[in-house]
């Protein structure tokens, strides 16, 4: 299956900050995901990220305020703009493939405190 | 966002006891998948089930999509320490979008 690697894997950010969290998978995949877990919570799709068109933001997430790259197909950027403190959350790149057809490989994941 | 139904929320067991967990959602999926995820990692895939009625076993764990294909459980036996986590079923479907949809996960605590 396929391996992540994110960055940075744990960030403290200043209030009105940006953080761009960079994602880098080792083989070529054609949709990437963002999802966000915020403390002690389940996993939310922030958006879906295909090579060479714009992501498609799930509702409640808006391409201002989480602006998504993907210049390749071995990597995607997730940009969490102006941070507040309701910002604090872990944020997961994954990508299809695996152990099987339908199933999703995590990064390691991001983790932002914001102050 | 969307998410699907897990029961329960959480659990204390001993060492050695089984572990029933479900999962419910009023939508039909194509595929159920079952997650742990340890802290500070990222989940990590533990079985897919592609079938209604589909059984399937990974070592000491077992899970079952549902018939109707609304719902999945996943039973562990001979709970060990190394079990201690939190567990997430997620469904993926391809009626009206693309996606993967996450449960609102099962936090296991193993007593020695």
């Amino acid at each position: 299956s396929a391996v992540i690697s994110q960055k940075p894997s744990r960030d403290i950010c200043q209030r009105g900050t940006s953080l761009t969290i960079q994602c880098q998978v080792d083989s070529q995949v054609t949709m990437m995901f963002w999802y966000r877990q915020q403390p002690g919570q389940s996993l939310t799709l922030i958006a879906t990220a295909n090579q060479g068109s714009e992501a498609t933001y799930e509702s409640g997430f808006v391409i201002d305020k989480f602006p998504i790259s993907r210049p390749n197909l071995t990597f995607s950027t997730l940009t969490v703009s102006n941070m507040s403190p309701e910002d604090s959350s872990i944020y997961l790149c994954s990508v299809e493939g695996g152990s099987g057809a339908n199933v999703l490989t995590f990064g390691a994941g991001s983790r932002l405190t914001v102050l | 966002g969307q998410q699907l139904n897990q029961s329960p929320q959480s659990m204390f067991i001993q060492e050695g006891e089984d572990v029933s967990m479900n999962c419910t959602s009023s939508s039909i999926f194509n595929t159920w998948l079952w997650y742990k995820q340890d802290p500070g990692e990222g989940p990590v895939l533990l079985i897919a089930l592609y079938k209604a009625g589909e059984l399937t076993s990974n070592g000491r764990l077992t899970a079952q999509f549902g018939i109707t294909r609304k719902d999945s459980f996943l039973n562990i036996s001979a709970s060990i320490p190394s079990d201690v986590g939190i567990y997430f079923c997620a469904g993926f479907t391809t009626s009206g979008t693309y996606k993967y949809i996450f449960g609102t996960g099962t936090r296991l605590k193993v007593l020695a």
